[in-house]
C-alpha cells in the first residue's frame, strides 16, 4: 500500500488561509470516510486535528476544516497563527483494512 | 482523558529483537478501541506497523509481516510490539496509540526513538 501523496511544503503569511491536498486511489481516500489528519510539531507526537474527513475533535480550533472531493482530501487552516507552523499529515483507510499516511507537509508561517 | 506511555530499550543491536510495551492509562484496554504501533525514522513520515484489538485479533503492515509480534495484556491494561531481525532502517521513534474502529489513531503516546546499533 503505497503512501498518499501530499504537497512536501506549503507556507502563508498569518491572518491568511492554506489548503493542503493528500491524494490517494479509489481503494483508500475515494472509497471511504475515514480520512484524518495530524499536527506535528518537532519532537512532539503527532495530534489529531480532523476525523472521518471533515470533523474536529473536541478542543480544536475551528480555523481547521477538512473535505474531499474524489481521490482528494483537503486540510484548510484558516486565519494562519505562528503556532500553525508544524508538519501535518493526512491518513486514510483502505481496503487492503489497513490505514496508510500520507507523505507530510510542512506548513511555514512567513 | 486516556493517556500512553512507551517503554523499552532505546538501543538495540542489529539482528535482534525490538521489544515495547504501551502502557495505557485513563481507559480499560478491555473495554474496546483498536490498539496501534506507528513508527517515524529520523526526519521522515509516518508508518503504521500494526494494530491489535482487546480479544487478541491483529493485524500487521504487510511489509513488516513476518517480523511484526503484537500482543496485549488486559490485566496489566498494556499490549506490546517485538519486531524481529532488526537493522538500521529500523531505527525510529515508536509510538503507540489508540484507534478508533481500527480506521484511525485518535490518541497517541509521547514516542519513544529506539536505534539499531552495534
Amino acid at each position: 500500500q503505497s503512501a498518499l501523496t501530499q504537497p512536501a511544503s506549503v507556507s502563508g503569511s498569518p491572518g491568511q488561509s492554506i489548503t493542503i491536498s493528500c491524494t490517494g486511489t479509489s481503494s483508500d481516500v475515494g472509497g471511504y470516510k475515514y480520512v484524518s489528519w495530524y499536527q506535528q510539531h518537532p519532537g512532539k507526537a503527532p495530534k489529531l486535528m480532523i476525523y472521518e474527513v471533515s470533523n474536529r475533535p473536541s478542543g480544536v480550533s475551528n480555523r481547521f476544516s477538512g473535505s474531499k472531493s474524489g481521490n482528494t482530501a483537503s486540510l484548510t487552516i484558516s486565519g494562519l497563527q505562528a503556532e500553525d507552523e508544524a508538519d501535518y499529515y493526512c491518513s486514510s483507510y483502505t481496503t487492503s483494512s489497513i490505514y496508510v499516511f500520507g507523505t507530510g507537509t510542512k506548513v511555514t508561517v512567513l | 482523558q486516556v493517556q500512553l506511555q512507551e517503554s523499552g530499550p532505546g538501543l538495540v543491536k542489529p539482528s535482534e529483537t525490538l521489544s515495547l510495551t504501551c502502557a495505557v492509562s485513563g481507559y480499560f484496554i478491555s473495554s474496546g478501541y483498536f490498539w496501534g504501533w506507528i513508527r517515524q525514522p529520523p526526519g521522515k513520515g509516518l508508518e503504521w506497523i500494526g494494530t491489535i484489538y482487546h480479544s487478541g485479533s491483529t493485524y500487521h503492515n504487510p511489509s513488516l509481516k513476518s517480523r511484526v509480534t503484537t500482543s496485549v495484556d488486559t490485566s496489566k491494561n498494556q499490549f506490546s510490539l517485538k519486531l524481529s531481525s532488526v537493522t538500521a532502517a529500523d531505527t525510529a521513534v515508536y509510538y503507540c496509540a489508540r484507534e478508533k474502529g481500527g480506521y484511525y489513531p485518535d490518541f497517541w503516546g509521547q514516542g519513544t526513538l529506539v536505534t539499531v546499533s552495534s
